[in-house]
């Protein structure tokens, strides 16, 4: 079965500071990890995602996420936030085989202060 | 290429009404997903379907149901409303079933009073 914990429920940075947002998978077979991120009253908009080819992964918006087998990790980093960066992020993942299915974490709030 | 599309936007019905959403997929994509988001119980699928046929069903009453046409738009019924039945419903479409990434509509808001 696959899951995904995401640590830290809200996370709030400073504009132009770093962005780390934590993502830690479980998976009996090598999984496929997405990062998605929703606005406001909005859908789920794809950042990036891992299927197995390059293990640093970079998305839209100046995103990117490095997949770490060893540490059953695929946290997501942004060098400098964006007042527009602000919004709830989604860690997910599914099986290669099964990409219809998603898990979702529980998601991360992300404030961005000036 | 147009994305997902979802109607109606929002929804408000009573305890006990029936209510049908409707997804219309990215061009060409011929899977479509649905998912429900609450707070409490976070993002969860509800159910896949693939060529009018359903793939994956998740861990939901049979109250919560859902069809798909040859056209590959989707519906989604959910009968005998529960208050606890209001949430986000999203749903996502993918080209090839097992293969591909999923793309998100805006969601349905529906409120059950």
């Amino acid at each position: 079965a696959q899951s995904v914990t995401q640590l830290g429920s809200h996370v709030s940075v400073s504009e132009g500071a770093l962005v780390l947002l934590r993502c830690n998978y479980s998976s009996s077979v090598p999984p496929y990890l997405f990062w998605y991120v929703q606005y406001p009253n909005q859908g789920l908009q794809l950042l990036l995602k891992y299927t197995s080819a390059a293990t640093l992964v970079k998305g839209i918006n100046g995103f990117e996420a490095e997949f770490k087998k060893s540490e059953t990790s695929f946290h997501l980093t942004k060098p400098s936030a964006h007042m527009s960066d602000a919004a709830e992020y989604f860690c997910a993942v599914t099986r290669p085989d099964n990409t219809d299915k998603l898990i979702f974490g529980t998601g991360t709030r992300l404030q961005v202060f000036p | 290429k147009a994305g997902v599309t979802q109607t109606p936007r929002y929804l408000i019905k009573t305890r006990g009404q029936q209510v049908t959403l409707s997804c219309s997929p990215i061009s060409g994509h011929r899977s479509v997903s649905w998912y429900q988001q609450t707070p409490g119980q976070g993002l969860q699928f509800l159910f896949e379907y693939f060529s009018e046929t359903q793939r994956n069903k998740g861990n939901f009453p049979g109250r919560f149901s859902g069809r798909q046409f040859s056209n590959s738009r989707s519906e989604m019924n959910v009968s005998t409303l529960e208050l606890g039945d209001s949430a986000l419903y999203l749903c996502a479409s993918s080209g090839l079933a097992g293969y591909d990434t999923q793309y998100f509509g805006p969601g349905t808001r529906l409120t059950v009073l």
